[in-house]
């Protein structure tokens, strides 16, 4: 199995930029996506391919990394961003990481 | 436009096998590259990637997961299936099923269908 280790919360202010961190426990070459899930609502693709942003996300939204480590960053974070954001892999299996659950200060 | 809903059972008991239905729209299981995948979260927790199904009937399971797993498709009925056998309180999460883009490499799930709750409890 690839485990993907994400930090389980982060709180930021409106405004701010924040980085939400991935990291494999192998390489997954470029295969990482990721996704944003609200309360009570299904998961929705914000970016695939490790920094491609899929459609009608806003572009405030960004991935980048490759190999074992990942970023996704919101920049500037709205008050709509409150959510929990899971990356997952496509290179060995498919695995997903715990989430990181953004709060707003 | 891609619309996916799943349907099952809502509760059943521990040992009994689970049938789940993916029923889709504005997309062909019979598309090169097309794909469906299902997905489990228990409440408050994680995903779990169970299984995908391919245009060309190949399949993959989740490998703690593979002795109780079935994925199955009806491309003429645009319909996927999921049958878990032998479930326990374990098994009781939300299921989801999610179109897989697979055209381009690498594959992941672009849409998803708004989830099934089930609930296994004796």
């Amino acid at each position: 199995d690839t485990v993907l280790t994400q930090s389980p919360a982060l709180a930021v202010s409106p405004g701010e930029r924040v980085s939400i961190s991935c990291r494999a426990s192998e390489g997954v070459n470029s295969y990482m996506h990721w996704y944003q899930q609200k309360p009570g609502q299904q998961p929705k693709l914000l970016i695939y391919k490790a920094s491609n942003l899929a459609s009608g996300v806003p572009a405030r939204f960004s991935g980048s990394g490759s190999g074992t480590d990942f970023t996704l960053t919101i920049d500037p974070v709205e008050a709509d961003d409150t959510a929990t954001y899971f990356c997952q892999q496509s290179w060995n299996e498919w695995t997903f990481g715990g989430g990181t659950k953004l709060e707003l200060k | 436009q891609v619309t996916l809903k799943e349907s099952g059972p809502g509760i059943l008991q521990p040992s009994q096998t689970l049938s789940l239905t993916c029923t889709f729209s504005g997309f062909s299981l019979s598309t090169y590259g097309m794909g469906v995948g299902w997905i489990r979260q228990p409440s408050g927790k994680g995903l779990e990637w169970l299984a995908n199904i391919w245009w060309d009937d190949d399949k993959y399971y989740n490998p703690s997961l593979k002795n109780r797993l079935t994925i199955s498709k009806d491309t003429s009925n645009n319909q996927a299936f999921l049958k878990i056998t032998n479930v326990d309180t374990a098994d009781t999460a939300t299921y989801y099923c999610a179109r897989i883009e697979g055209e381009g490499i690498p594959p992941y799930f672009d849409y998803w269908g708004q989830g099934v709750m089930v609930t296994v409890s004796s």
